[in-house]
């Protein structure tokens, strides 16, 4: 079955550092990715997606990098702020599927002031 | 917040009892999704709506629960006879549209204790 998969299950930076927080992925049916934050307490909140036939796409202070060859996945955050600290999910879609994500475990990101 | 509110925020309740959970998606967003998700765990897919239509439920979703949006708004989902191993956040999302595409915006989920 399909899987999506952290790299890392805990980061610690430096408040104005850059962060990078990585994913793989299993399945090269997946189509469309997506980052996820999630505060305690909160359900998670959409940062970005990428689609398959894209392989970078930028949004305010974040990127997200797409490497179909590796199946691999990762979420830049550039200047980190304390209110970034949060798990941060990745999640995909097979293709032909429009409706169910499939998560990751997540990494929990620490921003140090 | 999101714009999709669940109720209640916390649920204790004992083993053997019956839990029922209230979700109210983004008034104009046809597709409703509801999730399971265990501490340290990626949410898991239960189930999803596209308006009243329940079109596919996990093998997570036992015998024991039950999901409906019978108008194509708000949705509920029923746990009977609690064990557990169902204590967890369950999260609702709701998104629309008839193309591919389309975030789901996530509710503050449900958190059940069963003890």
């Amino acid at each position: 079955g399909e899987s999506v998969g952290l790299h890392l299950p805990t980061l610690s930076v430096q408040e104005g550092d850059n962060s990078i927080i990585n994913c793989a992925y299993s399945n090269s049916a997946s189509d469309y990715f997506i980052w996820y934050k999630q505060e305690s307490g909160k359900g998670p909140q959409f940062i970005i997606d990428i689609r398959s036939n894209m392989d970078k796409r930028q949004g305010q202070r974040v990127t997200v990098l797409l490497n179909k060859t590796v199946k691999h996945l990762s979420l830049q955050i550039a200047a980190t702020q304390p209110g970034d600290s949060a798990v941060y999910f990745c999640a995909d879609r097979f293709g032909g599927s429009n409706y169910k994500l499939t998560f990751g475990k997540g990494t929990l990101l620490t921003v140090n002031p | 917040d999101t714009g999709v509110s669940q109720d209640p925020r916390h649920k204790i309740t004992k083993r053997g009892q019956n839990v029922t959970f209230r979700c109210d998606p983004i008034s104009e967003h046809n597709r409703l999704y509801w999730y399971r998700q265990t501490l340290g765990q990626g949410p898991e897919f239960l189930t999803y709506f596209q308006n009243e239509a329940q079109l596919e439920k996990s093998r997570l979703l036992s015998d024991r629960f039950s999901a409906e949006r019978p108008k194509g708004s708000f949705s509920t989902l029923e746990i009977q006879r609690t064990e557990q191993g169902d204590s967890a956040m369950y999260l609702c999302a709701s998104s629309w549209g008839q193309v591919s595409y389309n975030e789901q915006f996530f509710g503050p989920g449900t958190r059940l204790t069963v003890l």
